[in-house]
């Protein structure tokens, strides 16, 4: 299982952009990177996933370079309600895996105004 | 299309005691997750079900168990409650391993106390 590192916490103001990097350098050639936000006293919601390259939605986009042994977490022009608790997670192909997500601590963003 | 919803908000349950937490699952979904999630830390995966058998454990004591029903809902067990098990329980449901996916759906969760 592929550990993540990701900063504890990060500072931004509304309307800013917000790049918040995991790394994981011991990643397997099978594993995917996810994102999850929560909110307090909110259950995690699924932001994005991706295996390489640039995924992006509706939401977020997530950078993954080459060697795929960090990834990049971008939330564009980001409001007061972007305040959560970000988890980037790297495990087996859900197929594989049983589709189980392994959580590390996160990063507390705050955005102000 | 409902969410994942929980029951109850809110326990508070003396130490030695059991308790039984219930999770319905979005429909369609066929797979359901347990997680617990301490104060300040990231949730920790307790066990999945999909189509009523157990799919994978994570590292939490045989007292803790659950059920998955045929309507997919769920319920978490936790016999002889420790102090430690004081802690946010959520459920996730998601179609399950073969979609390729790891997006699950999380309900609100259950605030459990033990005291």
């Amino acid at each position: 299982l592929a550990k993540t590192t990701q900063p504890i916490s990060m500072d931004s103001y509304e309307g800013q952009e917000v790049n918040i990097t995991c790394s994981h350098n011991n990643i397997a050639t099978n594993d995917y990177i996810t994102w999850y936000q929560q909110f307090p006293s909110q259950g995690p919601r699924f932001i994005i996933q991706g295996y390489k390259t640039k995924v992006t939605n509706e939401v977020a986009s997530l950078f993954i370079p080459a060697d795929r042994k960090s990834s990049t977490l971008s939330l564009p022009r980001v409001s007061l309600s972007d305040t959560a608790v970000y988890y980037c997670l790297v495990g087996d192909a859900p197929e594989a895996a049983g589709n189980k997500l392994t959580f590390g601590g996160g990063t507390r963003v705050l955005v102000k105004p | 299309e409902t969410g994942v919803t929980q029951s109850p908000t809110h326990l508070i349950k003396t130490r030695g005691q059991q308790v039984t937490l219930r999770c319905s699952s979005q429909s369609g979904h066929n797979t359901v997750s347990w997680y617990q999630q301490a104060l300040g830390q990231g949730p920790q995966f307790i066990f999945q079900y999909y189509r009523e058998e157990e799919n994978g454990r994570g590292n939490f004591p045989p007292r803790f168990s659950g059920l998955q029903f045929p309507n997919y809902s769920s319920e978490l067990n936790v016999n002889a409650l420790e102090l430690d098990d004081s802690a946010l329980y959520l459920c996730a449901s998601s179609l399950g391993r073969l979609e390729g996916s790891y997006e699950q759906y999380f309900g609100p969760g259950t605030r459990l106390t033990v005291t």
